[in-house]
């Protein structure tokens, strides 16, 4: 399979309980974002690596939200202290940048959907 | 800052009907606009994309768009719907600002094709 893969494709949590999801891009990919979608809205932007650095992240929804790509590669996304309205579908999605107006679009896994009880 | 306006929650056609689902933008700059449709469980598929060049593009599945910057919409069609078309449709837009990269995101279209 060469598209993005994203695990785990569920998580249920109890409130409170960090959660940590991977993110597997396609490999050619040398960008990587992710977004979060709630029931009835359209995906919402979280932040964005290019290579291994983080160049946005002003759109995590707390410091209890981080990610990661320590090798430019896989990333992953965590969530500290769950709360119930972070059930959600987090999205997960890779493009290849060619230049500075030149970007492939972006490819999304299939999300992972977390339901915090 | 940018954002997309998908004012029908659901479109119902008949099959072998023609299809339009409507998406209007907002951008301080020149657009790169997309549409992608997820199905039930799936991630997003991309459909197509306007960059620049030809106003009217076509895409997977026999579906177009077509770019109109006077009215700042970019409505997807399909001449002639299918049963399988039935997903939620989603019209998305990135300012071509090269500091900007986030796309924005409608809240999307339920598509309902009636046998």
């Amino acid at each position: 399979d060469t598209g993005v893969s994203q695990d785990p494709r569920h998580k249920i949590t109890k409130r409170g309980q960090n959660v940590t999801f991977r993110c597997d891009p396609i490999s050619e990919h040398n960008r990587l974002y992710w977004y979060r979608q709630t029931l009835g809205q359209g995906p919402e932007f979280l932040t964005y690596f290019q290579n291994e650095a983080q160049l946005e992240k002003s759109r995590l929804l707390s410091d209890r939200f981080s990610a990661e790509r320590p090798k430019g590669s896989f990333s992953t996304l965590e969530i500290q202290r769950t709360e119930q309205g972070d059930s959600a579908m987090y999205l997960c999605a890779s493009s290849f940048r060619v230049s500075t107006h030149a970007e492939t679009e972006a490819f999304f896994g299939q999300g992972t959907r977390l339901t915090v009880v | 800052a940018q954002s997309v306006a998908q004012p029908e929650d659901q479109v119902n056609v008949a099959e072998g009907n023609p299809l339009t689902v409507k998406c209007t933008y907002s951008v301080s700059g020149n657009p790169y606009l997309f549409w992608y449709v997820q199905y039930p469980n799936r991630g997003l598929q991309f459909l197509l994309k306007y960059i620049t060049g030809d106003n009217l593009v076509k895409g997977s599945y026999g579906f177009e768009a077509e770019f109109n910057k006077s009215q700042t919409s970019f409505h997807l069609k399909k001449p002639s719907a299918l049963v399988s078309d039935s997903a939620l449709y989603f019209c998305a837009v990135r300012d071509i600002n090269p500091g900007n990269n986030r796309l924005a995101f409608g809240k999307g279209n339920q598509v309902v094709v009636i046998p």
